[in-house]
């Protein structure tokens, strides 16, 4: 299996503040998909990374992907409260799709 | 476009009952999968299909059934239902599965066994 560890495992920040949830594989990456999962509801897809190094920004989220270090960060700026869920770090290994336990984010007004 | 779909919503089992729980989309999609999320443990992958007529297990399938006779519909059928199968389960649905994982989920269906 593919097993990707996420830290924190919950974060609580006020609204305005920056934040960072980092993903951690056991075993080399082969691209590295981001989810958000609002609480209750299906997922959403956010972000793909592919190659080390890459970096990818929507709205005020950044996705960064090092291949040396078998790890990626989220990092979001002036957190909303429309930022708050679950996100979920994911990576293939042939047909099929591991996901990490998820970060919890809690934005306060 | 409807997407993904499920039904149902919520349901509530006896241990030893059995049940399908429905999945559906509308995107022609040829990647389906089936996963469960648990407190703490994300999502885990039951059963996933390559295409119509293909299936296979992923990393927790014990208990769980699957056919995909249609390109549209993936059910998930529950053999006999026990309490470990508390859970939320999701379908999603992906273009091209391996070469690309962004996937389509939908909004999950909330099964409890007593």
């Amino acid at each position: 299996s593919q097993e990707l560890e996420q830290s924190p495992q919950s974060l609580i920040v006020q609204e305005g503040k920056n934040l960072t949830i980092n993903c951690t594989s056991s075993k080399t990456l082969y691209g590295l998909y981001w989810y958000k999962q609002k609480y209750g509801e299906g997922l959403i897809f956010l972000m793909m990374l592919q190659k080390g190094g890459e970096e990818k920004s929507h709205e005020k989220i950044t996705a960064k992907l090092d291949e040396k270090k078998q790890q990626s960060s989220l990092h979001i700026t002036a957190s909303q409260p429309s930022h708050a869920g679950i996100y979920l770090c994911g990576a293939p290994k042939a047909n099929k799709f591991y996901f990490g336990s998820g970060t919890k984010l809690n934005v306060k007004p | 476009n409807a997407g993904v779909t499920q039904t149902p919503k919520f349901q509530v089992l006896k241990t030893g009952q059995s049940m399908t729980l429905q999945c559906a989309q509308d995107m022609n999609h040829e990647y389906m999968s089936w996963y469960r999320q648990d407190p703490g443990m994300g999502l885990r992958l039951i059963h996933y299909s390559v295409g119509a007529g293909i299936t296979d297990q992923g990393e927790v399938p014990n208990g769980y059934n699957v056919s995909r006779s249609t390109t549209e519909d993936f059910p998930l059928r529950l053999l006999s239902a026990a309490p470990s199968q508390t859970s939320v389960y999701f379908c999603a649905s992906s273009s091209t599965g391996a070469l690309s994982w962004e996937q389509y989920f939908g909004p999950g269906t909330r099964l409890t066994v007593t």
